[in-house]
């Protein structure tokens, strides 16, 4: 029973594809988080949701859009996606807003080539 | 810019040695303080947290936080092979925000 589940797993894509990655928790979570780990292990958080209400957005591109159709779920989807986009993209859930208690996914690799 | 800074090793350490993993942090403000575990291509997994100075212990983990300082720190007790993965420090600035700010991690190895 995974608690946290991403996929793909990986994700290999030309230049300038438009590409999604799907994460579901079955925690009960109430809040949701995308964060982007570079090649030097740096993980650094993109997007948070609340009962899916939008509540950070870190300065990314305007080409990568979550949206959470449910509390349970969160999904990023990027357009024309360059090589700095290579990296790993973790999902994420804390029991509720304000809960620093992280449950990560297992990560997508993405590959832009 | 609030920022999280750890020496990126590789951390060797002898089978049955304490590790110990250093983090500063450059927020004054900064409340909570945690410390996570990544093995070689898995998710991080929380393994500790502390939000007042002094030591905290769980098992053969100790984290230590010094507030004045802006040093946070992890010993491992004991050290076994199976402790070998990539450590990440996380801070926060406020209670109820829960936007970690991450270092980019110490990868420790113990050898055998």
């Amino acid at each position: 029973d995974t608690a946290v589940s991403q996929t793909p797993k990986y994700l290999v894509t030309q230049m300038g594809n438009d590409k999604s990655i799907k994460c579901e928790q079955n925690l009960g979570h109430d809040t949701m988080y995308w964060y982007k780990q570079d090649s030097k292990k740096f993980l650094k958080i993109m997007f948070s949701y609340n009962n899916k209400e939008l509540i950070i957005n870190e300065t990314v591109p305007n080409r990568f859009s979550p949206k959470s159709p449910d509390k349970a779920h969160l999904n990023l989807h990027i357009n024309s996606l360059e090589l700095g986009d290579s990296a790993v993209y973790f999902c994420a859930s804390s029991l509720r807003q304000g809960d620093e208690k992280l449950f990560f996914g297992s990560g997508t690799q993405l590959s832009v080539l | 810019q609030k920022e999280v800074e750890q020496n990126s090793g590789p951390l060797s350490v002898p089978e049955g040695a304490i590790a110990s993993l250093n983090c500063t942090y450059s927020d004054r403000g900064s409340q909570s303080f945690f410390w996570y575990r990544q093995y070689s291509g898995k998710s991080p997994e929380l393994i500790m947290s502390i939000y007042s100075n002094g030591d905290k212990e769980d098992g053969r983990f100790t984290a230590q936080l010094n507030k004045a300082s802006q040093y946070v720190s992890l010993l491992i007790r004991d050290s076994q092979p199976s402790d070998s993965a990539t450590y990440l420090c996380a801070v926060n600035h406020n209670f109820g925000n829960e936007k970690l700010t991450f270092g980019t991690g110490t990868r420790l190895t113990i050898i055998p």
